[in-house]
């Protein structure tokens, strides 16, 4: 079966940095997915990883390490309105997409 | 504007009265999903279709069935809804099945079934 962790929930204070990881064990791997999920809100994507090392998009950056089945999301200079949901997904053999839980991101002044 | 679109956005409705969610997407993706959203969860594929009269389960498909006879449209139809099917609903596209293409998701359809 796949099994995709996140941590539950996380608070940060405006300005900081931070780290939401993700740890996998899927049949196969094609690749892996950061979403951002407001709300009520559709999941709209923020980052895809297929090789290791780190992608870099702005505030945001995502780091994969394929042997350790580990990648985390980085957000720098964190605002209020990234107060949501961050889902990792994972592509597996079969190209479907297993989403992990979802970790709360809660942005305190 | 690229966009799948779903309706309705909220539906309440009575044990076994059947009903349909539509989904449509203007894209000419090949790739469309069901997926139900509920806390503690995550989200769960209901079913999923590679492309046009081309559908399969995902891992929630009881209770549920899908249609895809035109690539733009992949309707949701729950024949007799049960409590336990009040959750929130996306559909998602892609351009293809696999690969970095991602999803792009519908606005939702939360169902309460009382």
């Amino acid at each position: 079966g796949q099994n995709i962790d996140q941590p539950t929930e996380m608070t940060a204070t405006e300005g900081a940095i931070v780290q939401i990881n993700c740890t996998y064990q899927t049949s196969g791997f094609n690749g892996l997915f950061w979403y951002q999920q407001h709300a009520g809100e559709a999941p709209t994507f923020l980052s895809y990883n297929v090789l290791d090392g780190l992608e870099e998009k702005g505030r945001f950056s995502s780091f994969l390490s394929r042997s350790k089945g580990y990648s985390y999301l980085l957000l720098k200079e964190l605002q209020m309105k990234d107060s949501a949901s961050y889902l990792c997904a994972v592509c597996d053999s079969g190209y479907a997409l297993n989403f992990g839980k979802g970790t709360s991101l809660l942005v305190t002044p | 504007e690229a966009q799948v679109t779903q309706n309705p956005r909220y539906l309440i409705t009575v044990t076994g009265k059947k009903l349909t969610v539509t989904c449509s997407q203007n894209m000419n993706h090949e790739y469309m999903s069901w997926y139900r959203q509920d806390p503690g969860l995550g989200l769960r594929q209901i079913y999923y279709s590679m492309n046009v009269e081309v559908t399969d389960k995902g891992d929630v498909p009881e209770g549920y069935k899908v249609s895809r006879k035109e690539k733009r449209n992949f309707p949701l139809i729950l024949e007799s809804p049960s409590p336990n099917q009040t959750s929130l609903y996306f559909c998602a596209s892609s351009l293809r099945y696999g690969g970095n293409y991602g999803y792009t998701f519908g606005s939702g359809t939360r169902l309460t079934v009382v």
